[in-house]
């Protein structure tokens, strides 16, 4: 079965810009789950979908949005870049909400 | 929302030695606890997990235990060896209907040759 997969795997913008992370979880399962990761900050909770629903959102601003589609891919849209946001986002997808989470290798986002 | 705080954040030790990382979370009602490893590099993965109606589970030279009085977990490696060192995250969730799982901020091992 193949894992946990997630496009682009680097990006670099300028601030002021958007960019939109994708996210491919392992067939079957319909649970996605986004994490920003920052050297000293740990796993980050950003939000988790389910059914093409956000069940769940962390404490980030809204310009951190998401969706998920019918065959439970996710993509997670970050609007009006700060330098602040440099870092390693990371999905996860389970199977069914609260179980265990496999996470994909990342997208390390550059913001210039 | 839950809350996971997780000790040591840095934690040397010589091979062959044992290493404990502790995490304490916020809501009662957290029933599934799971540890990530991560490799400099890599995605995290799970190495163990329990769930709130067993208080100790073993998988070779990795255990963990629950007090679920205390609100507390802890991760236990003995035998350690050099390719334990990676940084370590507890986690903690409620399951059902609402993905709140939480991470700790994550402990980074070394194990010293």
């Amino acid at each position: 079965k193949a894992g946990v997969t997630q496009t682009p795997r680097y990006l670099i913008k300028t601030r002021g810009q958007q960019v939109t992370l994708s996210c491919s979880p392992i067939s079957g399962h319909r649970s996605v789950s986004w994490y920003q990761q920052t050297p000293g900050q740990g796993l980050q909770f950003l939000f988790e979908y389910f059914s093409e629903t956000q069940r769940n959102k962390g404490n980030f601003p809204g310009r951190f949005s998401g969706r998920q589609f019918s065959n439970s891919r996710s993509e997670m849209n970050v609007s009006t870049l700060e330098l602040g946001d440099s870092a390693l986002y990371l999905c996860a997808s389970s199977f069914f909400q609260g179980n265990e989470q496999f996470f994909g290798p990342g997208t390390r986002l550059t913001v210039l | 929302g839950e809350n996971v705080e997780q000790h040591p954040s840095t934690l040397s030790v010589q091979e062959g030695d044992s290493a404990v990382i502790k995490c304490t979370y916020s809501d009662s009602a957290s029933n599934y606890f799971p540890w990530y490893k991560q490799e400099l590099g890599k995605r995290p993965q799970l190495i163990i997990d329990i769930r709130s109606n067993v208080g100790e589970k073993k998988d070779q030279r990795i255990a963990v235990t629950l007090n679920k009085t205390a609100k507390h977990f802890s991760l236990h490696i003995t035998e350690t060896q050099p390719e334990d060192s990676a940084v370590y995250f507890c986690a903690a969730s409620t399951g059902g209907n609402n993905n709140d799982m939480r991470f700790g901020a994550g402990t980074r091992l070394t194990v010293k040759p």
